[in-house]
């Protein structure tokens, strides 16, 4: 069974700083990777998907990860954070088989942007 | 537009009273999903449907119960034998086939007193 391990709880950043938010998975199989956002009170958001291709991945505002399977990884990245990005951000994972499967989340990364 | 609806968004329950929290999606989409979620502990897993009339046991199914009469419909009753509701309820869908973009509702907030 894959898992998903976000290790930083909580990532204090100034605005217009970069900022990297990490993810690792544990899979016996091939995988599917995604990062989701919530704002509070609401429901997740896809912010960004790896599927197939093109190892690095980005969404429309600005964010970007990389998938790398040596390292097991798909971290996300923004060079230039602002207030609005202030949210709790989670990795998940999905097996690549045939048939239906399931997403296994991680335990979310809450980031705090201040002026 | 498109999406999934989660009703009501609070709710608040007294000890042994039973609640169910319904969801309904207009997304055409096969496969519906139950999460909780607890601070600090991501989501989890409640139910999943397939396909009408046809549900399996996610990973923290005890004191929960669903039924998927419809296509559209998959509503989730909190039932008295569940020792710690107090939560935050996430219902998503998504398509039967391929990769499982899910979608997700708004969320409805159980609280017991």
């Amino acid at each position: 069974a894959q898992s998903v391990t976000q290790l930083d709880s909580q990532v204090p950043v100034f605005e217009e700083a970069p900022v990297e938010l990490r993810c690792n998975y544990s899979s016996s199989v091939s995988v599917y990777l995604f990062w989701y956002v919530q704002y509070p009170n609401q429901g997740l958001q896809l912010l960004l998907k790896y599927l197939s291709g093109s190892t690095l991945v980005e969404s429309i505002n600005g964010f970007e990860a990389e998938f790398n399977k040596s390292q097991t990884s798909f971290h996300l990245r923004k060079p230039s954070v602002h207030i609005s990005d202030t949210a709790e951000y989670f990795c998940a994972v999905g097996e690549r088989n045939t048939g239906f499967q399931k997403l296994v989340f991680g335990t979310g990364t809450r980031l705090l942007v201040s002026p | 537009d498109g999406g999934i609806t989660q009703s009501p968004k609070y709710l608040f329950r007294k000890e042994g009273q039973n609640v169910t929290l319904s969801c309904e999606q207009n997304l055409n989409h096969d496969a519906m999903y139950w999460y909780r979620q607890d601070p600090g502990q991501g989501l989890r897993l409640i139910y999943y449907s397939q396909i009408v009339n046809d549900f399996q046991k996610g990973d923290i199914a005890e004191g929960y119960s669903v039924s998927r009469e419809k296509k559209e419909s998959f509503p989730l009753t909190v039932t008295s034998a569940q020792k710690n509701p107090t939560a935050f309820y996430l219902c998503a869908s998504s398509m039967q086939t391929g990769a499982n973009v899910l979608t997700f509702g708004a969320g409805s907030r159980l609280t017991v007193l």
